[in-house]
Parts: structure tokens; sequence; C-alpha cells
């Protein structure tokens, strides 16, 4: 019962690198989310993806980029790191109007 | 003014009090209200959903709300130490995306 699953777990990029998150989730779940938790932040939404072949910007989605892969993967690009998104990431997903499932994060450093 | 606003804490209890957390918001729209537990180095995880006015409750959780004063509350009875985490609230309205709360830390002490 895996739910929602993302790889890696940690990673240390250096300024300029370039990375790819990626998520899959099994529940069968049409929305999926990318957010961002930094402290005093709370978590904040990249981007989303309400169904399969759609995705739309949240509230900071500069410098990232996403691809719904098919209904079980949405992937989060950096094409240039930069400090500022040294953050965990969590992806989310969800039924229509329905609470979020959560992964256990991705750990960014970027140096 | 933050739309979700949540006291960071921590919040320090001793083993069988009862924790009391609480959110306020600003829009009216809001509708459905949760709240997630997260442990350290985890995800969040959903511990209560409701969208009316009123008490829910499930175990030892309370869920509060009162869309009047456009205030939740979440109360934990017997409060144990593997309670210490930190709880979000989180709030939406109808179609839209949920916004989080900044999170209170919570600690119980045996």
């Amino acid at each position: 019962n895996a739910g929602v699953t993302q790889t890696p777990k940690f990673q240390v990029l250096k300024t300029g690198q370039s990375m790819t998150l990626q998520c899959a989730q099994d529940m069968n779940h049409n929305s999926m989310y990318w957010y961002r938790q930094d402290p005093g932040m709370g978590l904040r939404l990249i981007y989303y993806s309400a169904s399969e072949g759609t995705t739309d910007k949240g509230e900071v989605p500069n410098g990232y980029n996403v691809s719904r892969l098919n209904k079980r993967e949405f992937s989060l690009r950096l094409e240039s790191a930069a400090p500022s998104q040294t953050s965990v990431y969590f992806c989310a997903s969800s039924p229509p109007n329905s609470p979020l499932h959560f992964g256990n994060g991705t750990r960014l450093t970027v140096t | 003014q933050k739309e979700v606003e949540q006291d960071p804490g921590p919040l320090s209890v001793p083993e069988g009090a009862i924790v009391s957390l609480n959110c306020t918001y600003s829009n009216s729209a809001f509708q459905y209200f949760m709240w997630y537990r997260q442990y350290s180095r985890k995800g969040p995880e959903l511990l209560m959903y409701t969208y009316s006015s009123g008490n829910k409750e499930d175990g030892r959780f309370t869920a509060q709300v009162d869309k009047s004063s456009k205030y939740i509350s979440l109360f934990i009875r017997d409060s144990q130490p593997s309670d210490s985490a930190t709880y979000l609230c989180a709030i939406k309205a109808a179609g839209n995306k949920l916004t989080f709360g900044g999170g209170t830390r919570v600690l119980v002490k045996p």
C-alpha cells in the first residue's frame, strides 16, 4: 500500500545544475500537486494537475516546470537551481474536492 | 495578512493533558476544513476533515468549526508523547486549492 512515492529522498545540487523530482501515486487519483515547505512559510503550492494532460501554476511557480506523464506520475523539474530553491518538496494527490494525500518529501539543498 | 493564521508554538504539555490548537481565516468563501499531522521528516497526514460548523469527533480528536467567527480548533484529549508533531490546518473554498496554515509544533512530555 505505497500511496504517494517520491524520489529521491535527499539531493544536493550546485547553483545552475538541473534535476527532476519524481512522484508516483497508486490510488488512481485524478489530481496531483507539488508543494514546497519552508520554515515560517508553511506549505506553498508550486504547480498542480487537475487531471492527466493538464497542468496549472500555483502560488510560487517561477523556476520550476512540471510534466504529468500519465495518471500515476507527476514530475517537477528545476532547470537551473538557485539557493532560494533549497526546501523540502512534497508531492500530493487527491480525488476531486477531497483531502490531499502526501508523500514523504524530497529534501533539496542548493549550494 | 495571511489568509490562514496559525500560532507556530511550540506548545508544550504534560502527558494526559488536553492539547488545544486553532487557526483563524479571513476568506468567508472557505467551506472545507482539514487538520493534518506532520511528524519530523515525514509528509503531512490527514487527521480530520469537515465542511460544516460545529464539532466532529474521532477517537481522542475533536475538530471544531465556527464559520461566523472564521475560527477552527483541534482538541486532543489524553495526549500521548506520540502526539508530538506539527499540526497544520488547511482550508479551501469549493473548486479552489488548499490554503495551509504555517503549523503549530506540539511537544507532549512524559
